[in-house]
């Protein structure tokens, strides 16, 4: 149980197109998602949290107009890169956690990632 | 906010021997503590976790402790297979917040040679 799929594995876009990446729980309701940027040999660094039918909560630095996120339901969430420029090519990684499964659990299940390559 | 040490950065064993990679928080108030295998172009799993009620989880070849005291965690891996080759990324928070955030170690690659 506790499967997180991300959609695609890997995309190649033109500077300036946007990308959206989409993060699901398969066999369970997140209430909780989180988008993790990970560059290469480096640790994962939280982007921002999204909880269901509310707005994201971004991380210092990280600019919300530009990286657009959605949680519509408890099993999806999207992360599109808005006007995408070479510096935006990474490894997205979404991760998911129920905060309602049981009070005090936060175990988060995180997806495969999505490769993001801006020519 | 929270900080998490991980060391060392790079590890490299016989196949059998054992590996151990060390943590360090330093907000007491954290008591969840993860670590996930992350392997070459792949997302993280979670191989093990424990909460500051406990010192020590095991599970097969793999066992996590915790000194709440002395703030710090470590994975321990015995009897190194190939397979284990990854990074290894330890993580800290505080369970049951509003937020759920993870704090994350930068990571240890682990090399098991055949």
């Amino acid at each position: 149980g506790a499967v997180v799929s991300q959609h695609p594995s890997r995309v190649i876009c033109k500077s300036g197109t946007s990308v959206k990446i989409e993060c699901r729980s398969l066999d369970f309701q997140a209430t909780t998602m989180f988008w993790y940027r990970q560059f290469p040999k480096k640790s994962l660094m939280l982007m921002a949290t999204s909880n269901e039918g509310s707005k994201a909560t971004y991380e210092q630095g990280v600019e919300k107009d530009k990286f657009l996120i959605n949680h519509a339901s408890l099993t999806l969430s999207t992360l599109t890169v808005t006007s995408a420029h070479p510096e935006d090519s990474s490894f997205y990684i979404c991760s998911a956690s129920d905060l309602r499964a049981f009070m005090g659990t936060d175990t988060q299940y995180f997806g495969p990632g999505t490769r993001l390559t801006v020519l | 906010g929270e900080n998490v040490e991980q060391h060392p950065s790079t590890l490299s064993v016989q196949e059998g021997d054992s590996a151990v990679i060390k943590c360090t928080y330093s907000d007491s108030a954290s008591n969840y503590f993860p670590w996930y295998k992350q392997e070459l172009g792949k997302g993280s799993q979670l191989i093990i976790d424990i909460r500051s009620n406990v010192g020590e989880k095991k599970d097969q070849r793999i066992a996590v402790t915790l000194n709440k005291t002395a703030k710090h965690f470590s994975l321990h891996i015995t009897e190194t297979q190939p397979e284990d080759s990854a990074v290894y990324f330890c993580a800290a928070s505080k369970e049951g917040s509003t937020l759920g955030r993870l704090y994350f170690g930068r990571g240890t690659q682990l090399t098991v040679w055949p």
